[in-house]
C-alpha cells in the first residue's frame, strides 16, 4: 500500500539557518513526489515537484527538495530559513498508474527570530 | 483562471443531521480528489473521481458518505447521518491527467458536528 512519511511533527530552526524537512515515501514504481505549504485558513497551496530528471528541485519561495532513490526520500530545503517560512508542510505522492495522491501527516515548521 | 472553490467554508450542524458539500474544480481538470483532516492528523484521502466516475473511493469511512460528480463537473459529498467523528476540514482538488501535475486545493469546508 501507499504511504508517506513525515518524521517530525515539529521542526524549529532560528531565522537565517538552513532547514530541513523530512519525508520518505512508499509506492509501488517511480512515483511523482510533491510538497505543499498550508497557512493559517489558507487552502493547501504548492511548492515544487520531483517528476524526472536531475534530483535536486527548485520551488517556490527559495525552497528545494532533494528526491533520493535508494532512501525512498524527497526531504524538502531551504539555505536560509525566514519567519515568514512558518506554516504547516505536507509532503505528497502521486502513483503514475492510477493518478492517486496521498498525503503525508504535516509537519510545522517554527522559525524563530 | 478560477481556483478550485469549495461551499460552504464552515458547516456546523447536530448530529443526526445532514450535510452536503460542493466542490467545484478548475475547468478541465478530469481528476478530483476529497479528503479530511481532522485536528493535528494527517490529510486523508477520501476518493478520486476520473470525470464522472469514481476511480477509487476506499478513503470513504462508511456508507454515511457519499459523494457524486454529475456530469464529470461539480463534486457534492454528502455526509448523512453526520456523527461527531465526522468534524474536520474538507479538502477537494483538481489536476490534469497524468504527466505529473500538480493537484490545486480549494480551501476547505471546515465542519463541526455537535
Amino acid at each position: 500500500a501507499q504511504s508517506v512519511a513525515q518524521p517530525e511533527d515539529q521542526v524549529n530552526v532560528a531565522e537565517g539557518n538552513p532547514l530541513t524537512v523530512k519525508c520518505t515515501y512508499s509506492v509501488s514504481g517511480n512515483p511523482y513526489l510533491f510538497w505543499y505549504v498550508q497557512y493559517p485558513n489558507r487552502g493547501l497551496q504548492f511548492l515544487l515537484k520531483y517528476i524526472t530528471g536531475d534530483n535536486l528541485v527548485k520551488g517556490s519561495y527559495g525552497f528545494e527538495a532533494e528526491f533520493n532513490k535508494s532512501q525512498t526520500s524527497f526531504h524538502l530545503k531551504k539555505p536560509s530559513a525566514l519567519v515568514s517560512d512558518s506554516a504547516l508542510y505536507f509532503c505528497a505522492v502521486r502513483d503514475r498508474r492510477d493518478d492517486k495522491i496521498i498525503f503525508g501527516k504535516g509537519t510545522r515548521l517554527h522559525i524563530l527570530p | 483562471e478560477a481556483g478550485v472553490t469549495q461551499f460552504p467554508s464552515h458547516s456546523v450542524i447536530e448530529k443526526g443531521q445532514t450535510v452536503t458539500l460542493r466542490c467545484d474544480p478548475i475547468s478541465g481538470h478530469d481528476n478530483l480528489y476529497w479528503y479530511r483532516r481532522v485536528m493535528g492528523k494527517e490529510i486523508k484521502f477520501l476518493l478520486h473521481f476520473v470525470k464522472e466516475s469514481k476511480q477509487d473511493e476506499s478513503g470513504m469511512p462508511n456508507n454515511r458518505f457519499l459523494a457524486e460528480r454529475t456530469g464529470g463537473t461539480y463534486s457534492t459529498l454528502k455526509v448523512q447521518p453526520a456523527e461527531l467523528e465526522d468534524s474536520g476540514v474538507y479538502f477537494c482538488a483538481s489536476s490534469n491527467t497524468g504527466g505529473g501535475t500538480e493537484a490545486f486545493f480549494g480551501q476547505g469546508t471546515r465542519l463541526t458536528v455537535v
